[in-house]
């Protein structure tokens, strides 16, 4: 079975902190994404990776960067919290005709 | 742009019967894969059915199938002899291809309650 798996379930931080996400795959897929996900907004794609180094945009990247120096793992940087990027984060890994997801990353900014 | 769209914020059936939830999509690539995860209040994201953009049938998968057309840009969901389990929010998703990237973007999500 592929596992994602993201580093915390919980997280509380204070506005300004830099906030580190991170997600591991146990499969070698080259397709990783992070979303966030508000109520009545679904998921939306924050950024994704198809290969190591190599990153694209998504539909709402402001106030976040990413990081994947190694293949299975894919890291979401909020460089300097804010209360509006309160929300629930989530994972994925995709081979092209499934995603996997990881069990998401409650994130409260306060 | 791609783009996805649920227009049925909420719905109710009845146990037993079946239900459709609607999505439609805009693209122009040739070429994608349309998704339908199912989201319990435990927050995972579960994977349902897939449909590829070529494929002439109709993709199923025991209780969930999918109503593919093509020229209307329309992958209903459909759950037929629905159970309380199945009460949850439901997400349709499109994959755009573009060679090896696989952009997957996801509409606004359906919340289906299942009434006994």
């Amino acid at each position: 079975d592929v596992k994602v798996t993201q580093s915390s379930r919980y997280l509380v931080k204070r506005t300004g902190e830099k906030v580190f996400l991170e997600c591991v795959q146990d499969m070698d897929h080259e397709n990783m994404f992070w979303y966030r996900q508000d109520p009545g907004l679904g998921l939306r794609l924050i950024y994704f990776s198809y290969d190591v180094k190599m990153k694209e945009k998504g539909d709402i990247p402001e106030g976040y960067s990413v990081s994947r120096e190694k293949k299975e793992r894919f890291s979401l940087i909020l460089e300097s919290a804010s209360t509006n990027q309160t929300s629930m984060y989530l994972c994925a890994t995709s081979t092209g005709a499934e995603a996997f997801f990881g069990q998401g990353t409650r994130l409260t900014v306060v | 742009a791609q783009k996805i769209t649920q227009t049925q914020p909420g719905m109710f059936v009845q146990e037993k019967e079946a239900v459709t939830l609607d999505c439609t999509y805009d693209t122009s690539d040739p070429s994608y894969g349309l998704f339908w995860y199912k989201q319990p209040s435990s927050g995972e994201m579960i994977f349902l059915i897939y449909q590829g953009s070529y494929d002439q049938q109709n993709a199923t998968e025991g209780r969930y199938s999918l109503n593919f057309q093509k020229a209307r840009k329309s992958a209903n969901l459909v759950i037929s002899a629905s159970q309380l389990g199945d009460s949850a929010m439901y997400f349709c998703a499109m994959s755009p291809r573009r060679g090896a990237t696989n952009k997957l973007i996801f509409g606004t999500g359906t919340l289906l309650a299942v009434q006994p």
